[in-house]
C-alpha cells in the first residue's frame, strides 16, 4: 500500500477559506468511506478533526469540513485563525484491516 | 478521560529489537468496543500506521512492517506493547500509541509519543 497523496503545502489569509487534498485509489479513498484527518501542531500528538469522511467529533469547531469525490477526499477550513496553522494528514481505510497516511500538508495563515 | 502512555528505551542499536509499552488508564483495554494502536512518525515526516491489538489479542499490522512486527496485549496490566525487530536508523521515529473504535478506521485518543532513535 501507498501513502496518499497530499500537497506539502496550502496557505490563505485570516478570514478565507483554504482546501487540502488527498488523493488515493479504488483501493482505499474511492473505495470506503472511512477517510479521516488529523491535525498535529509542532511536539504534540495528532488530533482527530474529521472522521468517516465528513463527521465532525465533539470539540471540533465547524470551520472544519470534509467531503470526497471519486479517489480524493478534500479538508476545508473556512474562517481561517491563526491557530490553524499547523500540519493536516489524512489517512484511509485501504482494506484488509489495513490503514494508510497522507504525507501531509503544511499551512500557512498569511 | 482516557490517558494513553509510552515507555520504553529512548536509544537502540541497530540490529537490535525495539520495545515500547502503552500504558492505559481512565478506560479498559478489555473492552470489546477498542482496538488499540501504534503509529510512528519519522523526524520532519509523515505518520505511518503500525499495526493494531484488539483485547483478545488478535492483530493486524502494516504489511510493510509485518515481518518484523509484534503488538502484543497486557489485560492484567491494562498495556499493550510493540516488538520491532533487527531495527535500523530508518526505524528512528517518534513512536505513538493510540485507541481505534472497533468497527470504524480512525484513532481518536493518542499518547504523547516517544521518541526512539536507532543508533551505536
Amino acid at each position: 500500500q501507498s501513502a496518499l497523496t497530499q500537497p506539502p503545502s496550502a496557505s490563505g489569509s485570516p478570514g478565507q477559506s483554504v482546501t487540502i487534498s488527498c488523493t488515493g485509489t479504488s483501493s482505499d479513498v474511492g473505495g470506503y468511506n472511512y477517510v479521516s484527518w488529523y491535525q498535529q501542531h509542532p511536539g504534540k500528538a495528532p488530533k482527530l478533526m474529521i472522521y468517516e469522511v465528513s463527521k465532525r467529533p465533539s470539540g471540533v469547531p465547524d470551520r472544519f469540513s470534509g467531503s470526497k469525490s471519486g479517489n480524493t477526499a478534500s479538508l476545508t477550513v473556512s474562517g481561517l485563525q491563526a491557530e490553524d496553522e499547523t500540519d493536516y494528514y489524512c489517512a484511509s481505510y485501504a482494506g484488509s484491516n489495513n490503514l494508510v497516511f497522507g504525507g501531509g500538508t503544511k499551512l500557512t495563515v498569511l | 478521560q482516557l490517558q494513553l502512555q509510552e515507555s520504553g528505551p529512548g536509544l537502540v542499536k541497530p540490529s537490535e529489537t525495539l520495545s515500547l509499552t502503552c500504558t492505559v488508564s481512565g478506560g479498559s483495554i478489555s473492552s470489546s468496543d477498542y482496538y488499540w494502536g501504534w503509529i510512528r512518525q519519522p523526524p520532519g515526516k509523515g505518520l505511518e500506521w503500525i499495526g493494531n491489538v484488539y483485547y483478545s489479542g488478535s492483530t493486524y499490522y502494516n504489511p510493510s512492517l509485518k515481518s518484523r512486527v509484534t503488538i502484543s496485549v497486557d489485560t492484567s496490566q491494562n498495556q499493550f506493547s510493540l516488538k520491532l525487530t533487527s531495527v535500523t536508523a530508518a526505524d528512528t521515529a517518534v513512536y505513538y500509541c493510540a485507541r481505534r473504535v472497533f468497527g470504524v478506521y480512525y484513532f481518536d485518543y493518542w499518547g504523547q509519543g516517544a521518541l526512539v532513535t536507532v543508533s551505536s
